[in-house]
């Protein structure tokens, strides 16, 4: 069946770092694939989307690529702020608006 | 435009006992969709609905119960409520336009069961 899988968390970095959070999924068809962010005590929001094999999703300095050969859409910021500190989700969604979530990956970034 | 909302925020029951958690959307979206989740576990697929009077069961539906009697609401029913259901729910709603799928999710709710 269709599953998200991202590294475990938490991720702790300095500020202005570079942030790597993997993500690989496996669909069945040709599946659109998401990051949400989720602050404290707040529901998802959507950080970035790709919609087919070798796009690039990006936003607030947040980009990731669809690779299909390596079935991955890792997320990736080159420095990251305090602000980030957030729990990250992979998605992914073909079928009736079915979405997939991975685990979550926390980050933390320390001033 | 409120979006997706959801009430209340949070709840305490006795196992046993059922309840309701609310769900609006003011898009006029198609599809909407309850998760619940739990630590380490990311967010799971209780039920989701792709039309007014059309819902299906997701990853974990017992214990749960929806309707879709509007495009606006989606209501979620806990018939008995387990220790087992403590968690917080999400609901969302989205719309597809082609290859773009985009879901906008409510602010949840923190349900705990003792």
């Amino acid at each position: 069946g269709d599953s998200v899988t991202q590294m475990e968390g938490p991720v702790t970095l300095s500020e202005e770092a570079f942030l790597t959070i993997n993500c690989t999924y496996t669909a069945t068809g040709y599946p659109s694939l998401f990051w949400y962010v989720q602050y404290p005590g707040e529901g998802l929001q959507l950080l970035l989307k790709a919609t087919k094999a070798d796009d690039k999703g990006s936003n607030k300095g947040f980009e990731a690529t669809y690779r299909k050969e390596t079935t991955s859409f890792h997320l990736e910021k080159g420095s990251v702020q305090v602000s980030d500190s957030a729990v990250y989700f992979c998605a992914l969604v073909y079928n009736f608006n079915k979405f997939y979530f991975g685990s979550g990956t926390k980050l933390n970034v320390k001033p | 435009n409120a979006g997706v909302t959801q009430t209340p925020k949070f709840q305490v029951l006795k196992t046993g006992q059922s309840m309701t958690l609310q769900c609006a959307q003011d898009m006029n979206h198609e599809y909407m969709s309850w998760y619940r989740q739990d630590p380490g576990m990311g967010l799971r697929l209780i039920h989701y609905s792709v039309g007014a009077g059309i819902t299906d069961q997701g990853e974990v539906p017992n214990g749960y119960n929806v309707s879709r009697s509007t495009t606006e609401d989606f209501p979620l029913r806990l018939l008995s409520a387990a220790p087992s259901q403590t968690s917080v729910y999400f609901c969302a709603s989205s719309y597809t336009q082609g290859n773009s799928y985009e879901q906008y999710f409510g602010p949840g709710t923190r349900l705990t069961v003792t």
